[in-house]
């Protein structure tokens, strides 16, 4: 079945530093890919629509600054979290739409902790 | 924008028993409304989905039911196993946002043997 990768899935970082996020479509392609965060007992929070070939679409009070977004291919889309603090601390999920089929698949998730 | 409520926020049922869990949603232009399974400290798995032109869905031991009218959809898990226990989330979505999902708040299910 189709496969949604996401690399790192764990990263530990020092406050200030930055960390990039990749999440790939193993067996198909994605014009289209989300990213959501997830902080404990919680609900998936949507942040932004990653377009190919295009500006990513944030939602509101999510930082566009902060968590950049490049999708620069049909099978991968980043995700930057630039100057972490422990505040951003999550873990991070995208999910990917599959080009031909319409379907919607999930990474398993990445988890950021910011020291 | 659309806005999704899901209740109960936590839910025990003993091995065997059904379990229901429900959700209503705010925007009457939504027409997809999947279910999600998280388990611990991974991504959330699709177990059944609905679109609006249905009113139930069943596969196995899992269904859901739509009434578009009070805007409310239900997972229904029938002959609950331990395998079961896990974080559950509903989710809406309209066809024309590509896949924008906007998530419920979850439900732990806890299966007791």
């Amino acid at each position: 079945g189709a496969v949604v990768s996401q690399h790192p899935s764990r990263v530990i970082c020092k406050s200030g530093t930055s960390v990039k996020i990749e999440c790939r479509s193993l067996d198909f392609q994605a014009t289209t890919m989300f990213w959501y965060r997830q902080f404990p007992k919680q609900s998936l929070m949507l942040m932004a629509t990653s377009n190919e070939g295009s500006k990513a679409t944030y939602e509101q009070g999510v930082e566009k600054d902060k968590f950049l977004i490049n999708h620069a291919s049909l099978t991968l889309s980043t995700l930057t979290v630039t100057s972490a603090h422990p505040e951003d601390s999550s873990f991070y999920i995208c999910s990917a739409r599959d080009l031909e089929t319409g379907e919607l698949f999930f990474g398993e998730g990445s988890r950021l902790t910011v020291l | 924008g659309e806005n999704v409520e899901q209740h109960p926020s936590t839910l025990s049922v003993q091995e065997g028993d059904s379990a229901v869990i429900k959700c209503t949603y705010s925007d009457s232009a939504s027409n997809y409304f999947p279910w999600y399974k998280q388990e611990l400290g991974k991504g959330p798995q699709l177990i059944i989905d609905i679109r609006s032109n249905v009113g139930e869905k069943k596969d196995q031991r899992i269904a859901v039911t739509l009434n578009k009218t009070a805007k409310h959809f239900s997972l229904h898990i029938t002959e609950t196993q331990p395998e079961d226990s896990a974080v559950y989330f509903c989710a809406a979505s309209r066809g024309n946002q590509g896949g924008k999902l906007i998530f419920g708040q979850g439900t732990e299910l806890s299966v007791k043997p």
